[in-house]
């Protein structure tokens, strides 16, 4: 199946400072990425659709200058926590489905472990 | 937008038992219905999905139907094993790509 590779895999920052995240679609293109947050023991909570070439649509309660989204190419899409605190410490994981395919597997990178101390 | 939930939040069973998990859906557009295992600290797998075209899909020991009327699907695990212990989502999508819904999870014990 196709492969979305996200990095870091886990991250531990300074509070006040700014990690960025990315999410590649390895073999195939993706004009749209999914960012969600995971809590632990809790189920996976959409964030924000990226979409490529234009401004990420954000869902209700989460921050856009706080949670910074870029989808710059058909194969990348990042995230950036800025200005970090100890609360933004999460799981945060990407998916993408290949472009053109509504109703097709979404696929999920590895998922980030971030830290912030 | 899009609700689901997802019953039950935790559940233990034998070794060869079967195992059940109910969703039900509020967006009667959704009409694509997949179900993701994932262990600890690892990305969501994708185990076996379902489109509003059919009623029932089996795969091996896993099953999925679908009750549109209802909107509800469950997820139908049999002759369970140990390997299967883990953290079940359900999710509704296809109302806009790649985008899903994802229900509470359901933690799977199955006691060897």
């Amino acid at each position: 199946g196709a492969v979305v590779s996200q990095h870091p895999s886990r991250v531990i920052c300074k509070s006040g400072t700014s990690v960025k995240i990315e999410c590649r679609s390895l073999d195939f293109q993706a004009t749209t990425m999914f960012w969600y947050r995971q809590f632990p023991k809790k189920s996976l909570m959409l964030m924000a659709t990226s979409n490529e070439g234009s401004k990420a649509t954000y869902e209700q309660g989460v921050e856009k200058d706080k949670f910074l989204i870029n989808h710059a190419s058909l194969t990348l899409s990042t995230l950036t926590v800025t200005s970090a605190h100890p609360e933004d410490s999460s799981f945060y994981i990407c998916s993408a489905t290949e472009t053109g395919h509504m109703n097709t597997e979404a696929f999920f990178g590895q998922g980030t472990r971030l830290t912030v101390v | 937008g899009e609700n689901v939930e997802q019953h039950p939040s935790t559940l233990s069973v034998q070794e060869g038992d079967s195992a059940v998990i109910k969703c039900t859906y509020s967006d009667s557009a959704s009409n694509y219905f997949p179900w993701y295992k994932q262990e600890l600290g690892k990305r969501p797998q994708l185990i076996i999905d379902i489109r509003s075209n059919v009623g029932e899909k089996k795969d091996q020991r896993i099953a999925v139907t679908l009750n549109k009327t209802a909107k509800h699907f469950s997820l139908h695990i049999t002759e369970t094993q140990p390997e299967d212990s883990a953290v079940y989502f359900c999710a509704s999508g296809g109302t806009s790509y790649g985008k899903l819904t994802f229900g509470q999870g359901t933690i799977l014990t199955v006691h060897p």
